[in-house]
């Protein structure tokens, strides 16, 4: 079975300092993997996904995450934050033979003035 | 429709009473998904329709919850005898990702159903 571990469930941080949520997974074959992004008071919607090639992948609102195969890891990070980043984050993963969808926790981001 | 539509918003009921709560899909997505939201208990997998083939139904948490899809499109979650420990925001999510050709998109989500057992 696959699992999501979102070390962090807040993260506080300033405007314009850069910022990583965590996200580990366990999984015995291969998995696409993905973050979503929840607003306050929204829905969930994309912010980035893995399913092959480059490593490094880039997503909306300036956010990238990096796939570590070695260290089963997937962590979101930001060089610079705003106000309006200020939302809970999903991790999710979906092993490339199922469509059965796990999530994490989630982890708020929660950034001051 | 534009995105994935889920009725009611809010539904508040009494303990005892069961309740329907129903999602419509992105016309011509397969896979459709329910999860449950609970405050600081992250997206609850419940269960998950894939086309004609069997649902995973692997994450209802007891046999109170039952969910349907009618003709590959809308679904309906179904809680009977509500309990207080069933108030969450239910969401759904449909895509159209197919299996096992691999390549796989984005699962979309409806704004959820809030739902207050009192």
């Amino acid at each position: 079975a696959q699992s999501v571990t979102q070390l962090d469930s807040q993260v506080p941080v300033f405007e314009e300092a850069p910022v990583e949520l965590r996200c580990n997974y366990s999984s015995s074959v291969s998995v696409y993997l993905f973050w979503y992004v929840q607003y306050p008071n929204q829905g969930l919607q994309l912010l980035l996904k893995y399913l092959s090639g480059s490593t490094l992948v880039k997503g909306i609102n300036g956010f990238e995450a990096e796939f570590n195969k070695s260290q089963t890891s997937f962590h979101l990070r930001k060089p610079s934050v705003h106000i309006s980043d200020t939302a809970e984050y999903f991790c999710a993963v979906r092993r490339i033979n199922t469509d059965k969808l796990i999530f994490g926790t989630g982890t708020r981001l929660q950034v001051f003035p | 429709g534009a995105g994935v539509s889920q009725s009611p918003s809010n539904k508040v009921t009494e303990k005892g009473k069961d309740v329907e709560l129903r999602c419509d899909p992105i016309s011509g997505h397969t896979a459709l998904y329910w999860y449950r939201q609970s405050l600081g208990q992250g997206l609850e997998f419940l269960i998950y329709f894939q086309g004609n083939s069997a649902p995973d139904k692997s994450g209802l948490p007891s046999d109170r919850f039952s969910a349907e899809r009618t003709g590959g499109s809308v679904s309906t979650l179904t809680i009977q005898r509500t309990q207080q420990e069933d108030s969450a925001v239910y969401l759904c999510a449909s895509s159209l990702t197919p299996v096992p050709t691999g390549s796989s998109t984005e699962a979309f989500f409806g704004q959820g159903t809030r739902l207050t057992v009192v």
